[in-house]
């Protein structure tokens, strides 16, 4: 069973203030990882995508992979209330083409 | 920007009839997907689907479930005989390719069956 785990929270962060999002997953060999954002009611929207180890930037979002501690996440800086939502992690093992989603981390930005 | 549409957007149905859920991919990917999200659990995978044909499904995808591409746009998901448990979001998604490829998620279909 290949899992991905996250924390649910809720996660608060006053505005501005920098909101971490962590995610581990158990295939070792998944090579391609995604947040997404998902507001109450409505579908996931692909906010970044990373598949080698280190640091990618994106505007005010940053996503972290480490592959050797199996860890994957997502940093939010300079946090906006419009940021509060629900994030899923979601991993490809690369055996398939399917994706294997986290529970997400809610995220509420307090002004 | 192009983007997955699927219809309708709610649909509710008696527990036993057969509903056919619709999305239109976007336009040039060449896979597609059909999540479910169950209200407050996570997002899982039911099928993907590539050059006509099934190329991978889930435990839940059962003999309930059938996908199809009828014309070159639409791609459908039928449930033959719905049970309660079916009630779920249905989320469509395609991509351009597999693997690495990000997918890009319809709106999605709110299932109620009562």
């Amino acid at each position: 069973q290949k899992e991905v785990e996250q924390n649910s929270g809720p996660l608060s962060v006053p505005e501005g203030a920098i909101a971490s999002l962590n995610c581990t997953y158990s295939d070792r060999g998944s090579q391609s990882f995604f947040w997404y954002r998902q507001y109450s009611g409505k579908s996931p929207e692909l906010i970044m995508f990373i598949y080698s180890n280190g640091d990618k930037e994106d505007g005010r979002f940053t996503a972290q992979l480490n592959k050797a501690s199996q860890y994957v996440s997502l940093l939010i800086r300079d946090s906006q209330p419009s940021d509060s939502a629900t994030y899923l992690c979601a991993v490809n093992p690369n055996t398939g083409n399917q994706f294997y989603f986290g529970t997400g981390t809610s995220l509420t930005v307090i002004p | 920007e192009p983007e997955v549409t699927q219809t309708p957007s709610h649909q509710v149905t008696q527990m036993g009839q057969e509903v056919i859920l619709r999305c239109v991919p976007i336009s040039n990917h060449l896979y597609f997907y059909w999540y479910r999200q169950i209200l407050g659990q996570k997002v899982e995978f039911l099928v993907s689907f590539y050059n006509n044909e099934i190329s991978e499904k889930s435990e839940i995808f059962d003999d309930q479930f059938s996908v199809e591409r009828p014309d070159g746009s639409n791609f459908t998901l039928k449930i033959r005989s719905t049970k309660l448990e079916d009630s779920a979001m249905y989320f469509c998604a395609s991509s351009v390719g597999q693997g690495k490829d990000e997918a890009f998620f319809g709106q999605g279909t709110r299932l109620t069956v009562v």
